[in-house]
C-alpha cells in the first residue's frame, strides 16, 4: 500500500466552473476524512466516512460543497460554481475505525486556485 | 475562537540550537497529536499522547502531554535544517469526537 493517494494535485479553475478531487484511503482504513487548510492556517475539518456513511457533513463550507464515497473505499468531494474564495490545499486522510484517536495518515493534498 | 492554541506561530533558530513549541486548550483532549507538515504536502504524524503527564521521545524530539490533557509541549534538541516545517498539534474530545481539530501551527526555521 501506498498511503492516501490524492488526485489532481493541483488544480487551476475559473470562477464559476465545477471542479471534483479524488481521494483513495489505506485500503484497511475504514474512515475518511476531507480537511481544508489556506495559507497560515492549520486544516479545517469538512467532513468525514465510516465506510460508505457519511457521519457528518454540517461543516462543509456551503451547499456548493458535497463528497462522496459511494463503495466505502474512494471518495470525492465536488465544489460547484467555484469562488475565489475557494482557493486553498484540500486535505484527505484516513484512518482506521476505532483508532481514529491515534491519529490520522494524510495525502499529499489538492491544491486549487480559483482565477 | 480556537481550540486550540499554538505559541510561538513562527520560531526562526540557528542549527545546534535547542527550542521549545506549545499547543495549549481550555478544553480536556482524550489524545492529541503533534504532525509535522512541508510546503506543498500533507501533515504527517509524528506522536500521539493520550495519557496525562505522558513524554515520548523520538530521537532529538520530545512530546510532553499535561497532566489535565489540557496542554502539549513539544521540544527539540540541538534542531537541524532538517527539522524546518510547520508543527501541528490536533486532538480529539467531547465536543469533536470522531474526527480531529487542529491549531494553526508554528513554522519552524533551522538555519545552517
Amino acid at each position: 500500500d501506498t498511503g492516501v493517494s490524492q488526485d489532481p494535485r493541483h488544480k487551476i479553475t475559473k470562477r464559476g466552473q465545477n471542479v471534483t478531487f479524488r481521494c483513495d484511503p489505506i485500503s484497511e482504513h475504514n474512515r475518511l476524512y476531507w480537511y481544508r487548510q489556506t495559507l497560515g492556517q492549520g486544516p479545517e475539518f469538512l467532513t468525514y466516512f465510516q465506510n460508505e456513511a457519511q457521519l457528518e457533513k454540517s461543516r462543509l463550507l456551503s451547499d456548493r460543497f458535497s463528497a462522496e464515497r459511494p463503495k466505502g473505499s474512494f471518495s470525492t468531494l465536488e465544489i460547484q460554481r467555484t469562488e475565489q474564495g475557494d482557493s486553498a490545499m484540500y486535505l484527505c486522510a484516513s484512518s482506521p475505525r476505532g483508532a481514529s484517536w491515534f491519529g490520522y495518515t494524510f495525502g499529499s493534498g489538492t491544491r486549487l486556485t480559483v482565477v | 475562537t480556537q481550540l486550540l492554541e499554538q505559541s510561538p506561530q513562527f520560531l526562526s533558530i540557528q542549527e545546534g540550537e535547542n527550542l521549545t513549541v506549545y499547543c495549549n486548550s481550555s478544553s480536556v483532549f482524550s489524545s492529541l497529536q503533534w504532525y509535522r507538515q512541508e510546503p506543498g504536502e500533507g501533515p504527517v504524524l509524528l506522536v500521539t499522547v493520550v495519557t496525562g503527564g505522558e513524554v515520548k521521545k523520538l530521537k532529538r524530539l520530545t512530546f510532553q502531554f499535561g497532566d489535565a490533557r489540557k496542554d502539549s509541549s513539544l521540544h527539540i534538541t540541538a534542531a537541524q535544517p532538517g527539522d524546518t516545517g510547520l508543527y501541528l498539534c490536533a486532538g480529539e474530545n467531547g465536543t469533536n469526537a470522531g474526527k480531529s481539530t487542529f491549531g494553526d501551527g508554528t513554522t519552524l526555521t533551522v538555519k545552517p
